[in-house]
């Protein structure tokens, strides 16, 4: 059965850092591309990242780009988000979703962790 | 980057039909037939209800159908149970990113 499991959330202050992590079980990440996705409270879905099945390509919304960095551990089966520079619009609940072909949809995605940004 | 439009409502009686419109631009929805339709509860993580513009997963009932003209894509819901009653968001495939529609509060009335 897959299943996706982000921890890592919580409150940090403008201009800190947080780490999230994604348990990924059921499949192997070196065989799918992994996105980052995120939701203000009360709004709608955003695309943060990606990185491909090999981990040699990364992508980045405008809006996190050299702030933010995707990577992953194909022993552990972990896909992480570093963020650094938070802002309070970045504050939402961030799901780790499992990306398919050349669409780059998503058929499996997290519960979610929730990022709040304030002082 | 720009949100694809989406109407912020839409509703229904059950048993009736609805469609919902997801329009973009050149650059995404008119560009690749790579449009994703997704429906999520309070409280819940969406769930993926069309891939690649018409294609439904496995498990999703065939009462849910996906189309695209130019740079629009609809989702049309037949045969509204309560049970359909979400929010439900469009997404399209835009070269090295993906943009996701604002997302329609579908009501089952």
């Amino acid at each position: 059965e897959v299943q996706l499991v982000e921890s890592g959330g919580g409150l940090v202050q403008p201009g800190g850092s947080l780490r999230l992590s994604c348990a990924a079980s059921g499949f192997t990440l070196s065989g799918y591309a992994m996105h980052w996705v995120r939701q203000a409270p009360g709004k709608g879905l955003v695309w943060v990242s990606r990185i491909n099945s090999g981990g040699t390509t990364t992508n980045y919304a405008d809006s996190v780009k050299g702030r933010f960095t995707i990577s992953r551990d194909v022993a552990e089966n972990m896909l992480y988000l570093q963020m650094n520079s938070l802002r309070a619009e970045d504050t939402a609940v961030y799901y780790c979703v499992r990306g398919r072909g050349a669409a780059w949809y998503y058929d499996f995605w997290g519960q979610g962790t929730l990022v709040t940004v304030s002082s | 980057q720009s949100a694809l439009t989406q109407p912020p409502s839409a509703s229904g009686s059950p048993g009736q039909s609805v469609t919902i419109s997801c329009t973009g631009t050149n650059s995404d929805v008119g560009a690749y037939d790579y449009v994703s339709w997704y429906q999520q509860h309070p409280g819940k993580a969406p769930k993926l209800m069309i891939y690649e513009v018409n294609k439904r997963p496995s498990g999703v009932p065939d009462r849910f159908s996906g189309s695209k003209f130019g740079n629009t894509a609809s989702l049309t819901v037949s045969g509204l149970q309560t049970e359909d009653e979400a929010d439900y968001y469009c997404s399209s495939y835009a070269g090295t990113s993906v943009v996701f529609g604002g997302g329609t509060k579908l009501s089952v009335l």
